[in-house]
């Protein structure tokens, strides 16, 4: 058990619609990082908060949109949804910037598009 | 970041060691070498890191080649849980996030 929560675990729409996947960190710590992990893409790293702010973004649509709550939890908004972004959704946090490189893996939400 | 090149594939026999090897030759002084694993669908969970030098925990032991342009992950003593697939990323140490690659696809068999 890594710490980090993830929900919902499975996660089944159809497109067109708009679904919200919710982060909780390990205690204590202030970076959150977003990854979508698809057959043919791998793990592709979205966005990263870090205290409520925005640290850096990765290859996330337009469509998508995330933030940080001031109690650290995250949540990860997909809208418009696509056949194409049915995928495990990953979130992961860490204690501080510049950190170790050792990021806690949540178990993932998987989105299935309809 | 520097890009990794790993093979897509390796196979191990159960209880021998595991030697999965990466490339990063264009790694710059202050990257380090990151191995994760991931396990069939779940998150993927932290090994080691190293800069330079060999590093072991209780996981797994990192040699860092002296030019800093190859690395090998190893693991001593393969288990069937280690089958899963190996990620060697480089990362800049004042950097936060990970940029994952395809990674190596273990297969330990009994």
């Amino acid at each position: 058990d890594s710490g980090v929560t993830q929900t919902p675990k499975h996660l089944i729409t159809a497109t067109g619609q708009r679904v919200t996947l919710r982060c909780s960190p390990r205690s204590g710590d202030l970076s959150v990082y977003w990854y979508q992990q698809s057959l043919d893409q791998g793990l592709q790293f979205l966005i990263q908060y870090y205290n409520g702010e925005e640290r850096a973004k990765g290859n996330i649509l337009e469509r998508f949109s995330a933030q940080q709550f001031p109690d650290l939890h995250s949540e990860l908004n997909l809208s418009s949804l696509e056949l194409g972004d049915s995928a495990l959704y990953f979130c992961a946090s860490s204690v501080t910037r510049g950190n170790t490189g050792e990021l806690f893996f949540g178990e993932g939400s998987r989105l299935t598009v309809l | 970041d520097a890009k990794t090149t790993q093979p897509p594939s390796m196979d191990c026999a159960e209880g021998r060691a595991a030697n999965l090897p990466c490339n990063h030759s264009t790694i710059s002084g202050n990257e380090y070498v990151y191995w994760y694993r991931q396990i069939h669908s779940q998150g993927p969970q932290y090994i080691i890191h190293g800069l330079k030098n060999n590093e072991t925990n209780e996981m797994a032991s990192l040699i860092i080649t002296e030019d800093r342009k190859s690395s090998t992950l190893i693991l001593p003593h393969a288990t069937l849980r280690d089958t899963a697939v190996f990620y060697c990323i480089v990362r800049a140490y004042n950097t936060d996030k990970l940029i994952f690659g395809t990674g190596t696809r273990l297969q330990v068999f009994p």
